[in-house]
C-alpha cells in the first residue's frame, strides 16, 4: 500500500524568505508524484508534477520540487514567497496499479509580512 | 469555463436526513472521483467511476453512501441518514483514463454540515 507522509502540518515564514514543504512516500512500485495547493473553500489545484526525466520539475507560482528515489521525498520550494502564497499544500502518489491519487495529510503554510 | 463543477456548494442539514452531491466532470474525462476531506486532512480517497462502471469502493463508503454515474457524463453521490460525522468537504475530480497519469482535475467541492 501507498503512503505519504508530510512532516510538517504547519510552516510559518516571513514574506519574501524561501520555503521548503517536505513530502516523503512509500511505494514498492514506480509512481507519479504531485503537489497540489488549495486556498482557503476552494478545490485544489495542480502546482507540479513528476512522471519522470529529470528530477527538478518547475510548476506555476515559481514553486519547484525534486524528486529523490533513494530518499522517497519529493519535497517543494520557492526561493522567495508571497503573501498570496498562504494556503493548504498536499503531497499526492498515484501509481497505475491502484489507479488512484494517495493524498498526504497537508502542510499549511502561513505567510507573515 | 469549462472545469469540474460541484453543487450545492455548501449543504447544511439535520441529523437523519438524506442528501445528495452533483457532479459534473471536464466533458471529455472519463474517468470521475470522489473524495472526501476532513478539516485538517489530507482529501480521501471513496469511489471511482471509468465511464459508468464504478471501478472502485473505499471501505469509508459505508452503506449509506451511494455514487452513481448513470450515462457516464455526471455523478452523484448521495448519502443517507446523515450522521454529525459526515460533515466534511465533498470532493469530486476528473482525468482522462487514457493519459493514466494521476493527474487529477478537482472541482470546487460540496460542504456538508450536519447538525
Amino acid at each position: 500500500a501507498q503512503s505519504v507522509t508530510q512532516l510538517d502540518s504547519q510552516v510559518p515564514v516571513f514574506e519574501e524568505a524561501p520555503v521548503e514543504l517536505r513530502c516523503n512516500y512509500s511505494s514498492s512500485v514506480s509512481v507519479y508524484l504531485f503537489w497540489y495547493v488549495q486556498y482557503p473553500n476552494q478545490g485544489l489545484q495542480l502546482l507540479l508534477k513528476y512522471l519522470s526525466g529529470s528530477t527538478l520539475v518547475k510548476g506555476i507560482n515559481g514553486f519547484e520540487a525534486e524528486f529523490n528515489k533513494s530518499q522517497t521525498s519529493f519535497h517543494l520550494r520557492k526561493p522567495s514567497v508571497h503573501i498570496s502564497d498562504t494556503a493548504e499544500y498536499f503531497c499526492a502518489v498515484y501509481n497505475q496499479g491502484a489507479q488512484k491519487l494517495v493524498f498526504g495529510q497537508g502542510t499549511r503554510l502561513t505567510i507573515n509580512p | 469555463d469549462t472545469g469540474v463543477s460541484q453543487n450545492p456548494r455548501h449543504k447544511i442539514t439535520k441529523r437523519g436526513q438524506n442528501v445528495t452531491f452533483r457532479c459534473d466532470p471536464i466533458s471529455e474525462h472519463n474517468r470521475l472521483y470522489w473524495y472526501r476531506q476532513t478539516l485538517g486532512q489530507g482529501p480521501e480517497f471513496l469511489t471511482y467511476f471509468q465511464n459508468e462502471a464504478q471501478l472502485e469502493k473505499s471501505r469509508l463508503l459505508s452503506d449509506r453512501f451511494s455514487a452513481e454515474r448513470p450515462k457516464g457524463s455526471f455523478s452523484t453521490l448521495e448519502i443517507q441518514r446523515t450522521e454529525q460525522g459526515d460533515s466534511a468537504m465533498y470532493l469530486c475530480a476528473s482525468s482522462l483514463q487514457g493519459g493514466n497519469t494521476g493527474e487529477l482535475f478537482f472541482g470546487e467541492g460540496s460542504r456538508l454540515t450536519v447538525l
